[in-house]
């Protein structure tokens, strides 16, 4: 069971970059995926997640209208498009597995990718 | 947003010793979404604890969750040298994750 991430890179401020995940071992269409960044020397921060079937995401206030999730289950792939770059954006930027147990309805991540770095300069 | 808080920022103890780690919510969490991990210098988190006292699968009996509420603990009943790294708590609360700002155990 193994996520990769790649994308990463330096990039000026109010650029994009499109980070890619891509998840082998597993049944990718039966778990939601989440991003999460840390900044350096800084807490873990949630970022977005995406469902199962990619229908709907879900964001923290800080990136809602500038990066989006999105997900191709038949090539086991998840993606974040992330726009308009702010210099607080630097971060290692982690590729994560959810688990949502129907029988017990707990929530957590269980897999991670090695992370890809962003670097965004002024 | 539920906001988690974590003491001590920084633990200073022995191999062998007992640490424990607190984590506090502004409001109530379900146990179901409470899980901590361990994140070792230049490496991904790892995955302890979930449903806030639920081992994950190949994690050592010394590590413990309890708590309910607003207040969860992670234990450690005797340090292993691989164990000093930072630990974070983490809650799920209307579609969005948090995390606290976790606790380094680090060598006295």
């Amino acid at each position: 069971v193994q996520l990769v991430e790649s994308g990463g890179g330096l990039v000026q401020s109010g650029g994009s970059l499109r980070l890619s995940c891509v998840g082998s071992g597993f049944t990718f269409s039966n778990h939601y995926m989440s991003w999460v960044r840390q900044a350096p020397g800084k807490r873990l921060e949630w970022v977005a997640n995406i469902k199962r079937d990619g229908s709907e995401t879900y964001s923290v206030d800080s990136v809602k209208g500038r990066f989006t999730l999105s997900r191709d289950n038949a090539q086991n792939s998840v993606y974040l498009q992330m726009n308009s770059l702010r210099v607080e954006d630097t971060a290692i930027y982690y590729c994560a597995r959810e688990v949502r147990s129907a029988i017990y309805s707990n929530y957590f991540m269980d897999v991670w990718g090695r992370g890809t770095t962003v670097i965004v300069s002024s | 947003e539920i906001v988690l808080t974590q003491s001590p920022a920084t633990l200073s103890l022995s191999p062998g010793e007992r640490a424990t780690l607190s984590c506090r919510a502004s409001e109530r969490v379900s146990n179901k979404y409470l899980a901590w991990y361990q994140q070792r210098p230049g490496q991904p988190p790892r995955l302890l604890i979930y449903g806030a006292s639920t081992r994950a699968t190949d994690i050592p009996d010394r590590f413990s969750g309890s708590g309910s509420g607003t207040d969860f603990t992670l234990t450690i009943t005797r340090l292993e040298p691989e164990d000093f790294a930072v630990y974070y708590c983490q809650q799920y609360d209307n579609a969005l994750f948090t995390f606290g700002p976790g606790t380094k155990v680090d060598i006295k």
